[in-house]
């Protein structure tokens, strides 16, 4: 196992598009988490899934965003009529077990959404 | 609400000497965790060290030591021997019961020759 992956690595949009990114975890986590970092700032959670089902959403989150962990193996976020504001690193984590406190959070290494 | 706060944006350190980094920190709840992280340029984070805030002790990772001080809700990393591989972002980061982590706004750390 190559650890956790994102794709894609970079992702260039034209205000208003679509975009949707995908993580892969490690296989056997059953923890997933999504982050976002903005330039000069720690991450910033956005929502994580324990298997299939998603336990908790930031308000960061705004219904023009949307993730899914179908089959609690990898997960999509997507991103609808995307704004400059949106323009960040986002980062995916997987744990396994009861979550970050108890065992290690291993991160991707992100998708960089540049919004022009 | 949780809150993190580094209040050094950067630090430099010669090589093979020491460094501390701070980070403080406030929570309402009794049992979390604190962690520090390690975010290389365009690469991924890694976890650094951990500490559980029901332990007394230090946590120690070879080169790598915490000072946890709860009652301040102070969480210093420090760096001994520093090597040129240890130049990064350090982010201190806080889990609670809700599992997920609330980062800091990181510190920079030069190693320089």
């Amino acid at each position: 196992d190559t650890g956790v992956s994102q794709d894609p690595r970079h992702k260039i949009t034209k205000r208003g598009q679509n975009v949707t990114f995908r993580c892969d975890p490690i296989s056997e986590h059953n923890r997933l988490y999504w982050y976002r970092q903005t330039l000069g700032q720690g991450p910033e959670f956005l929502t994580y899934f324990q298997n299939e089902a998603q336990l908790e959403k930031s308000r960061l989150l705004s219904d023009r965003f949307s993730a899914e962990r179908p089959k609690g193996s990898f997960s999509t976020l997507e991103i609808q009529r995307t704004e400059q504001g949106d323009s960040a690193m986002y980062l995916c984590a997987s744990t396994l077990g009861w979550g970050v406190g108890h065992t290690e959070a291993f991160f991707g290494q992100g998708t960089r959404l540049t919004v022009v | 609400a949780q809150t993190v706060t580094q209040s050094q944006p950067e630090m430099s350190v010669q090589e093979a000497e020491t460094v501390t980094l701070s980070c403080t920190y406030d929570t309402s709840e009794s049992d979390y965790y604190l962690f520090w992280y390690k975010q290389p340029p365009s690469r991924q984070m890694i976890l650094v060290i951990r500490q559980e805030a029901y332990k007394q002790q230090n946590a120690t990772e070879n080169r790598f030591s915490v000072n946890f001080q709860k009652a301040a809700k102070s969480f210093s990393l420090k760096i001994s021997d520093s090597q040129l591989g240890d130049a990064a972002m350090y982010f201190c980061a806080l889990a609670g019961t809700a599992s997920k982590l609330t980062f800091g706004t990181g510190t920079r750390l030069q190693v320089t020759l």
